[in-house]
Formats: structure tokens, C-alpha cells, sequence
């Protein structure tokens, strides 16, 4: 079965730099959530879209923007990166009909 | 403070031992998710418990809900080295009812077993 995909899978970027997330749900699933994990800790959410309108907004730096386009995939932006935004983000879909969110593999992103 | 709380917050058995880890919320549990995550990787579903009572199994692995007590538990029978891993607790604890909205996951059980 299609799995949420992301990418890059790893990311290595300078401070102050930009970097740009990717998320593909999976097929005919309406909801991105985008979650960022530190190292040791658990995932924090971060932001979410439901049919290409944000849904609702967690603890995301003004730093950071998002948006889910008409095919549903999801980009998280990130600009003038700090060492602490290095983390495990993690990208997550779901639809009307299963509440469950099934999670991607995650970008590793590392700024040096 | 943690809003769900995991214990332990790391597991050691021998191959072959029952284990249970648990999952506490200090609101009122609409909705319950277990994950495993491998380090580094990505978050696998397990399973979803949504109404007081109710428990699933899946293979050698059992999650249960206690609303009143606002609390879960996963229970793993005879375990495997391939159970190894991090074991998270995530639950709407905002929107209510619904998981539309943002998941708040426990810190974590680091489970470890060894052959």
C-alpha cells in the first residue's frame, strides 16, 4: 500500500540558510500535519491543512510557512535556519473517513 | 509538564517475557494512538483505541483504554527482539472527538530485548 512519502530524506544546510520540506500523502487522503521531533524528545506538531486550507497551528516558528497545493502535497519552508531547527520533521496524512494519521519517514534536517 | 505521560520511560527484557508499557493523559482521552518508531525513522501506526474498554490485539501485542482512569496501556506477550524500539503514545487531547486537529504524543518508552 502507498505510504506517505517526503523529501529529501536528509538535509544539511547552513544557519541563516533556506531549506524547503516536501510531503506526498498518501492517495485520496485530504489532511497534512507537519511534525517536528527533536533529538531524545517526542514529535511537536507544528502545523496542519485540511483540503488546501490550514486547519490548525501548533508551536511553528514566524520563521517557518506551509502550504498544501491542489494535488494535496504539502510543503514546509523554513528560512534564516537556526542550529536548533536541526530535528527529525515529519509529515502525516489522513482522511474523512480514518482518523488515524499515518506518518512519513521523516526529513532529517542538520544546520551547521 | 508532559500532558501524556509514558512509563517507564525505558524497558530491558529477555526474549520470551511479557511486558506492558502505559500511557497516562491529564485531560480526558477522546481518542488514543499507539506508535512504534525505530530511532531515526519514521512513526508506524499500531493501533487506535477510541471508546472507554475498549482493547485491540494485533499479533502478540494488546492496547487497552481506560477512560475514567484517562489512561492506556500496550501489553506485548512473549517478546521478540524485533519489538525493539520506541513505543508512543499520541492522543487528540484538544479538538475533542475528532483527531482533525493536532496529536500531543507522550515522551516515550525506549524498549529493548534482548536474545
Amino acid at each position: 500500500a502507498a505510504g506517505v512519502i517526503q523529501s529529501p530524506r536528509h538535509l544539511i544546510k547552513e544557519k541563516r540558510e533556506t531549506a524547503t520540506l516536501k510531503c506526498y500523502p498518501i492517495p485520496r487522503h485530504d489532511t497534512v500535519y507537519w511534525y517536528q521531533q527533536g533529538p531524545g524528545q517526542d514529535p511537536q506538531f507544528l502545523i496542519s491543512f485540511y483540503e488546501k486550507m490550514q486547519s490548525d497551528k501548533g508551536s511553528i516558528p514566524d520563521r517557518f510557512s506551509a502550504q498544501q497545493f491542489s494535488d494535496y502535497h504539502s510543503e514546509l519552508n523554513m528560512s534564516s535556519l537556526e542550529l536548533g531547527d536541526s530535528a527529525l520533521y515529519f509529515c502525516a496524512s489522513s482522511n474523512q473517513y480514518s482518523d488515524t494519521q499515518y506518518f512519513g519517514p521523516g526529513t532529517r534536517l542538520t544546520v551547521l | 509538564s508532559q500532558e501524556l505521560e509514558q512509563s517507564p520511560q525505558s524497558l530491558i527484557v529477555q526474549e520470551g517475557k511479557n511486558l506492558t508499557i502505559n500511557c497516562t493523559s491529564s485531560k480526558t482521552l477522546y481518542g488514543l494512538y499507539w506508535y512504534k518508531q525505530k530511532y531515526g525513522e519514521g512513526l508506524i501506526f499500531l493501533m487506535m483505541l477510541q471508546k472507554g474498554g475498549e482493547e485491540k490485539s494485533h499479533e502478540k501485542i494488546t492496547a487497552k483504554l481506560d477512560e475514567k482512569k484517562q489512561q492506556s496501556s500496550l501489553h506485548i506477550t512473549a517478546s521478540q527482539p524485533s519489538h525493539a524500539g520506541i513505543y508512543l503514545c499520541g492522543a487528540d487531547i484538544h479538538a475533542g472527538g475528532t483527531s482533525y486537529g493536532k496529536l500531543t504524543f507522550g515522551q516515550g518508552t525506549i524498549l529493548t530485548v534482548h536474545p
